[in-house]
């Protein structure tokens, strides 16, 4: 059973590009949550989806970023002409989700992003 | 709003000493509890949760943490260090029904000495 896939591993951007960062949650999982961590920081919860849904997307700068979870594929996060200040660790983490209850959240190893 | 406070951001021992990693929350509603481990270039790896079960909870690699409610806190232990428990790790909140949307603490990096 593959864990949480995120790639690339490694990305780079000159400032004003588009940056795409993909994750594929562990399979079975139907809730996958982006977090950014900046340099020498913890991790900062960025959105919480499902398939086709934004269920909060309360971290998420206004500008920008998005996130979508279709129905086929993997979550993608888009971020739209990069400036250095976004450059980061961002991390995707999977869940199954029983109410009433909190499941553990896997996570990938991260896309690390380098604007220059 | 919910919020984790890790005391110390480096944390320095001697193989086989003792390891004590801090974390006090806030959090309005009884918060579930984790510990996670970050080793360099890699994601995180759950330690350990509390879940309103046991307040002494025991994780993998020989980690526990004792969920005090009195005093708001949630520190990491671990009775003898090792070499390969050089790492970053995080403590995180999460409110119950909140999924698993975790807020967490700024991370503690664990040294350990020869």
């Amino acid at each position: 059973n593959a864990g949480v896939m995120q790639n690339p591993r490694h990305l780079v951007r000159r400032r004003g590009q588009e940056a795409r960062l993909r994750c594929s949650p562990m399979k079975g999982h139907s809730h996958v949550y982006w977090y950014r961590q900046l340099p020498e920081e913890g991790l900062k919860f960025m959105v919480y989806l499902q398939k086709e849904n934004i269920i909060d997307e309360s971290g998420m700068p206004k500008e920008r970023f998005s996130a979508e979870f279709p129905k086929e594929g993997p979550s993608i996060l888009r971020i739209q002409q990069v400036v250095r200040g976004d450059s980061a660790a961002y991390f995707c983490a999977s869940s199954t989700f029983m109410t009433g209850s909190n499941t553990e959240a896997f996570f990938g190893q991260g896309t690390r992003l380098t604007v220059v | 709003a919910q919020s984790v406070t890790q005391l110390g951001s480096h944390v320095s021992v001697s193989e086989g000493a003792l390891v004590l990693l801090r974390c006090n929350y806030s959090s309005s509603v009884p918060p579930y509890l984790f510990w996670y481990v970050q080793y360099p270039n890699q994601g995180l790896q759950l330690l350990l949760k509390y879940t309103s079960a046991a307040t002494l909870v025991k994780g993998i690699n020989g980690f526990e943490a004792e969920f005090k409610k009195s005093e708001t806190s949630f520190h990491l232990t671990k009775p003898s260090a090792h070499m390969s428990d050089a790492a970053e790790y995080f403590c995180a909140v999460s409110d119950q029904g909140a999924g698993n949307m975790l807020t967490f603490g700024g991370g503690t990096r664990l040294m350990v000495k020869p």
